[in-house]
């Protein structure tokens, strides 16, 4: 098993650019996650899914848009990159959501995002 | 909003030394999670505590979750160089998300 895998895992971006940002995962999990981090203020949700063709808002969502076509697919777009949009992006699965009982979320690699 | 502060932000040590990070939630937690993050690495779960008091321990590290589940601790006893990494606990309020602290940066001096 791959476990969770995210591409690219660098990217360098102009202002107003935009791109997307591919998390999968073999485990047939069903909650998938977008963080970011940030120097000194750990990671933050930006969006996450429950489900097959559902998403949800976190607590950074503004500048982002995901969709989750496939269950093994989370897609984190930037529709007109800034640089304050400049992180480290991670990707995380689990089998059942955050409202379950025991949780552990499984995390990608990681993709380096930097906005000129 | 709900916040969970974690300390210190930073921490060196001796190899042997022990080393202790804390965290602090604003609101009452359901349960609490710890990851570790070693340098360049992503997260990877560690533990979580459901139950108010709750001690657990792995190997040389032990976790605790304070009896008003608001607080929490993460003791490694006689560090080692493998264990170098910051350290994030992650709180959840009854069904909302996971709330990251901001991590501990755990250097050890060989």
């Amino acid at each position: 098993n791959a476990g969770v895998t995210q591409t690219p895992k660098f990217r360098v971006l102009k202002t107003g650019q935009s791109m997307t940002l591919l998390c999968a995962q073999d485990m047939n999990h069903e909650y998938m996650y977008w963080y970011r981090q940030d120097p000194g203020m750990g990671l933050r949700l930006i969006h996450y899914s429950v489900g097959e063709g559902t998403t949800a808002k976190g607590e950074v969502p503004d500048g982002y848009n995901v969709s989750r076509l496939k269950k093994q697919n989370f897609l984190l777009g930037l529709e007109s990159a800034a640089p304050s949009q400049t992180s480290v992006y991670f990707c995380a699965s689990s089998y059942e959501g955050l409202a379950g009982g025991a949780v552990t979320q499984y995390f990608g690699p990681g993709t380096r995002l930097t906005v000129l | 909003g709900q916040q969970v502060m974690q300390i210190p932000q930073y921490q060196h040590v001796q190899e042997g030394e022990d080393f202790t990070t804390y965290c602090n939630s604003s609101t009452t937690l359901s349960n609490i999670q710890w990851y570790k993050q070693r340098p360049g690495g992503h997260p990877v779960f560690l533990i979580q505590l459901v139950k108010s008091g709750e001690v657990k321990k792995q190997k040389r590290l032990t976790f605790q979750f304070g009896e008003a589940k608001k607080n929490s601790s993460l003791h490694i006893t006689a560090t080692q160089t493998t264990d170098v990494g910051t350290y994030f606990c992650a709180g959840r309020a009854g069904a909302n998300n996971l709330f990251f602290g901001t991590g501990t940066r755990l250097t050890v001096i060989p």
